[in-house]
């Protein structure tokens, strides 16, 4: 069965601090992972990772994919108040509709 | 980016109406498009997957007669709960998948909260 596993569930830190959020999967026929951050309303885009080794970046977000040991790291550095959210990773697997498969996302408090 | 609107965003009703939620892909066209309900502190459960033009796919457990589905256009799908009762209560998103890049971009959301 396709599964998806983050960890940690949720994490508090300090303004300023860095982060590092985990993804790991099994899924036949991989097709990508991606990062979703998801506020008071439906979840935004972060980043689709398709490659291992590949980091992809934006501001103070980044991450990566590991394909031969199944996980993907989400990094945040600096973080401020603004990056409270709960951050989720879903993988699109064997299916060709494209259909995600969701973890159960972290909950990301960063307090002042 | 791609932008996926929905509507409406809140919707109160009594026991037994029925529902309709829009979800359209503003500037790309999507073939597929997907149903999520979500509830407090929990992740993205799909309800069903949306092909344009064919009969929506359901997830194991999701009731097809209860939970229309409809996917008329390249841009629009819309989802009616029928005979609402107080346990549909929940947080529906849409998402829809942009065919030339593989990702998929969610709507905003609607609550939906039945009396």
């Amino acid at each position: 069965e396709d599964k998806v596993v983050q960890s940690p569930l949720s994490l508090v830190v300090h303004e300023g601090d860095t982060v590092t959020l985990n993804c790991s999967y099994e899924v036949t026929n991989f097709r990508s992972l991606l990062w979703y951050k998801q506020e008071k309303k439906a979840p935004t885009f972060l980043f689709m990772l398709t490659s291992s080794g590949i980091e992809k970046k934006s501001g103070r977000l980044s991450s990566i994919l590991d394909k031969k040991e199944l996980f993907s790291i989400l990094n945040i550095t600096a973080t401020q108040t603004g990056d409270s959210a709960i951050y989720l990773c879903a993988v699109s697997g064997s299916s060709n509709t494209g259909k995600l498969i969701f973890g159960q996302g972290t909950t990301l408090q960063v307090k002042p | 980016g791609a932008v996926v609107s929905q509507h409406p965003s809140r919707v109160i009703c009594k026991s037994g109406t029925s529902v309709k939620i829009e979800c359209r892909s503003l500037d790309f066209q999507a073939t597929t498009m997907f149903w999520y309900r979500q509830f407090p502190k929990q992740s993205l459960m799909l309800m069903a997957t949306s092909n344009e033009g064919s009969k929506a796919t359901y997830e194991q457990g999701v009731e097809k007669d209860k939970f229309l589905i409809n996917h008329a256009s390249l841009t629009l799908s819309t989802l009616t709960v029928t005979s609402a009762h107080p346990e549909d209560s929940s947080f529906y998103i849409c998402s829809a998948r942009d065919g030339g890049t593989d990702t998929q971009y969610f709507g905003p959301g609607t609550r939906l909260t039945v009396l």
